[in-house]
């Protein structure tokens, strides 16, 4: 069983660009959720998606957007990128009920 | 906003020794789980629960759910190297059955070897 996967690994930017970050979910999980790990601390919620939309988002402004397509993968869009947008980003999935299983995430460097 | 407070924030840890954890949190949560991170990785789950005063095992690990709803401990018997890392508490108001996706964590209690 594959797990999540999230690409790219690594990543690095200039402040006012645009960035997209992909994840592939756990074999017949149908809901994903995005979170934000800054250095040192935990990891934030961004938003959840469930069958194509959005169902959930934290305190993230509307620079923040996300895609998930019918096999369930997602897209995770930053427009307009921040220094403070450096941060890891993690890909979790999982089924309706059931707890999430994390990717290893995408490291995000603004400079 | 919800928030967690985790506790300690480190430690240092000898082979052989028991390690304690705990979470609190300033609202009620409906579950909690634990996860541990190495460097590089995404969390891993290690526990969860869904109803207060439950206690769960899993090998030398242990947690519990609280049973005021606002708080969560994780034990580790008999600490192996292996156990060094960034364990974290999450929570969330969702009930067993809801979306888990917005899950609040703390802030990590790092894991380390005694030099």
């Amino acid at each position: 069983e594959t797990g999540v996967t999230q690409s790219p690994t690594h990543l690095i930017k200039t402040r006012g660009q645009q960035v997209t970050l992909r994840c592939s979910s756990q074999s017949g999980h149908n809901t994903v959720s995005w979170y934000q790990q800054a250095l040192g601390q935990g990891p934030q919620f961004i938003f959840q998606y469930y069958r194509e939309e959005e169902n959930g988002r934290g305190n993230f402004p509307p620079r923040f957007s996300g895609l998930q397509f019918p096999n369930y993968s997602s897209e995770l869009n930053v427009n307009a990128l921040e220094l403070d947008d450096s941060a890891l980003y993690l890909c979790a999935s999982s089924l309706p009920e059931s707890p999430l299983h994390f990717g290893n995430g995408t490291r995000l460097t603004v400079t | 906003g919800q928030q967690l407070n985790q506790s300690p924030q480190s430690m240092f840890i000898q082979e052989g020794e028991d390690v304690s954890m705990n979470c609190t949190s300033s609202s009620i949560f409906n579950t909690w789980l634990w996860y541990k991170q190495d460097p590089g990785e995404g969390p891993v789950l290690l526990i969860a629960l869904y109803k207060a005063g439950e206690l769960t095992s899993n090998g030398r690990l242990t947690a519990q759910f609280g049973i005021t709803r606002k708080d969560s401990f994780l034990n580790i018997s008999a600490s192996i190297p292996s156990d060094v890392g960034i364990y974290f508490c999450a929570g969330t108001s969702m009930n067993y059955g809801g979306s888990q996706g917005n899950l609040i964590f703390g802030k990590g209690t790092k894991l380390s070897v005694k030099p």
